[in-house]
C-alpha cells in the first residue's frame, strides 16, 4: 500500500511567486491534514480536512494559503504571493475514520519550500 | 491552550544503550493521546508509540517505550538497545479534539545521535 506522497519534495521560488503543493493521502483516508515546520521550531497545524470539507482550518496564516481538495482525494496548498517566512517543511498527513479509539496520523516526507 | 514542550534539542547515546527523550505536557483536557514520531534524514514523519490519557498500562512498541507520568503530565520516549539507524529528529505531539477539530501539537523536537 502507499504512503502520503508529497510532490515536490523542494521547491525554491523568489519572493513574490507562486507555488503549489500538491499531497496523495493514502487511499481511503478521509481526513487529510497540512502542517508546517518554520526552521528550528515546532510543528504547527495549518489545515484538516474530512474528505473535500475543511473542518478546520485555523492554522492558516494568511489569505495567502489557499487549500484544496478536490474530489476528496489528493489535495493542494496554494502560497501566493510567497514571502521570506514562509520557508518551512510542510508535512501532509492522512488518517482513518475520526471516531476510531486511536488515529495515528500517517505523514509524508514534506516539501521544503525556499523563497529567496 | 494545549502545549507540548521537549526540553532537549539534541542527545547522544552509544550503540546498544538505552536512552530517554523527554516530553512534558500541558492540557486542561481528561481525554487526550500522546504520540510520538520519528523523522529520519530522509524527512518522512514515521508514527512511533501511542498513549492514551486512560491507558492503565504504558505503551510498547518493541524497543520503544512511553514511560506516562500522568500526575507530572510527561510521557518520556525510552529507546532500548539504540541502534545506529534510530538517529533522527523525535517529535512527542498531542492530540487535540473538539467537536470541529482534530490535530496533533507538537513539540519542538529532539535530535538523537547514536554513536558506535
Amino acid at each position: 500500500e502507499a504512503g502520503v506522497t508529497q510532490f515536490p519534495s523542494h521547491s525554491v521560488i523568489e519572493k513574490g511567486q507562486t507555488v503549489t503543493l500538491r499531497c496523495d493521502p493514502i487511499s481511503g483516508h478521509d481526513n487529510l491534514y497540512w502542517y508546517r515546520r518554520v526552521m528550528g521550531k515546532e510543528i504547527k497545524f495549518l489545515l484538516h480536512f474530512v474528505k473535500e470539507s475543511k473542518q478546520d482550518e485555523s492554522g492558516m496564516p494568511n489569505n495567502r494559503f489557499l487549500a484544496e481538495r478536490t474530489g476528496g482525494t489528493y489535495s493542494t496548498l496554494k502560497v501566493q504571493p510567497a514571502e521570506l517566512e514562509d520557508s518551512g517543511v510542510y508535512f501532509c498527513a492522512s488518517s482513518q475514520d475520526e471516531y476510531r479509539d486511536i488515529t495515528e496520523a500517517f505523514f509524508g516526507q514534506g516539501t521544503r519550500l525556499t523563497v529567496v | 491552550a494545549q502545549k507540548i514542550t521537549q526540553t532537549q534539542p539534541g542527545m547522544f547515546v552509544q550503540e546498544k544503550e538505552a536512552v530517554t527523550l523527554d516530553c512534558t505536557y500541558d492540557t486542561s483536557d481528561p481525554s487526550y493521546g500522546l504520540f510520538w514520531y520519528k523523522q529520519p534524514s530522509s524527512g518522512e514523519m514515521i508514527f512511533l508509540i501511542y498513549q492514551g490519557s486512560y491507558d492503565q498500562q504504558n505503551a510498547t512498541e518493541g524497543r520503544y517505550s512511553l514511560n506516562f507520568q500522568k500526575a507530572r503530565k510527561s510521557a518520556n520516549l525510552v529507546i532500548s538497545a539504540s541502534q545506529l539507524g534510530d538517529s533522527a529528529m523525535y517529535f512527542c505531539a498531542m492530540r487535540e479534539e473538539s467537536y470541529n477539530t482534530d490535530k496533533l501539537i507538537f513539540g519542538t523536537g529532539t535530535r538523537l545521535q547514536v554513536f558506535p
